[in-house]
């Protein structure tokens, strides 16, 4: 039972460094989503998506992009990273259609850049 | 904009109780509450539907008030293991758009010492 699997662990890269986060999920939820959690803000939406193919802003896209070419695996790409983006990542499903279903979250990545 | 959370951060006695509060400038379709322990990817405790509800779970329960959009997590006869952040995440009603999103507030920090 996999659940939600994020790749890398922690990261750290030189200000200006590309790199891609992967977020893997083996429950074949429509649902997944990207979050940023940083010291007294909490949890922050990035981008979503809501089936394959398909990506959303959400609160704090700037400096983000993302990719959903397959239904179980959501991408979150920093094309030049910022030491603003210093942070912990999430990666969540959740099933289509159902409202009332929890989000699962990742193990998380920590970011630092330098 | 994210919920807002309170209070901020609170010290418990093993056996005492506490509120957590959370609410909403935006009309709400659901509220969860999810618990994240240190160096831990958050995890779910419950979800509340309507307004009115009350939903339990073990010692934790929590109401939702649809009018006030306004939910809070009741802990009672805190145990050691509560200890950890406190997140409360909405979804706004599906007439008012955006209902896919789940928008966190900025976390309780609770500490349950002996």
């Amino acid at each position: 039972n996999a659940g939600v699997t994020q790749t890398p662990k922690f990261r750290v890269l030189k200000t200006g460094q590309s790199m891609t986060l992967l977020c893997a999920q083996d429950m074949n939820h429509e649902y997944m989503y990207w979050y940023r959690q940083d010291p007294g803000m909490g949890l922050r939406l990035i981008h979503y998506s809501v089936g394959e193919g398909t990506t959303a802003k959400g609160e704090v896209p700037d400096g983000y992009n993302v990719s959903r070419l397959k239904k179980q695996n959501f991408l979150l790409g920093l094309e030049s990273a910022a030491p603003s983006q210093t942070s912990v990542y999430f990666c969540a499903s959740s099933p289509s259609g159902l409202l009332n279903s929890p989000l699962h979250f990742g193990n998380g990545t920590r970011l630092t850049v330098t | 904009q994210q919920p807002v959370q309170s209070p901020q951060a609170v010290i418990l006695r093993e056996g005492e109780d506490a509120v957590i509060n959370c609410s909403s400038s935006k009309a709400l379709y659901s509220v969860h509450w999810y618990r994240q322990k240190h160096g831990e990817a958050p995890v779910f405790l419950m979800i509340l539907l309507k307004g009115g509800e009350q939903k339990g779970h073990e010692k934790i329960s929590a109401s939702f008030n649809e009018k006030k959009q306004q939910s809070s997590l009741y802990l009672t006869a805190s145990q050691l293991s509560y200890s950890g952040t406190y997140f409360c995440g909405t979804r706004r009603s599906p007439a008012s758009g955006g209902y896919q999103k789940v928008t966190f507030g900025t976390g309780t920090k609770l500490q349950v010492i002996p």
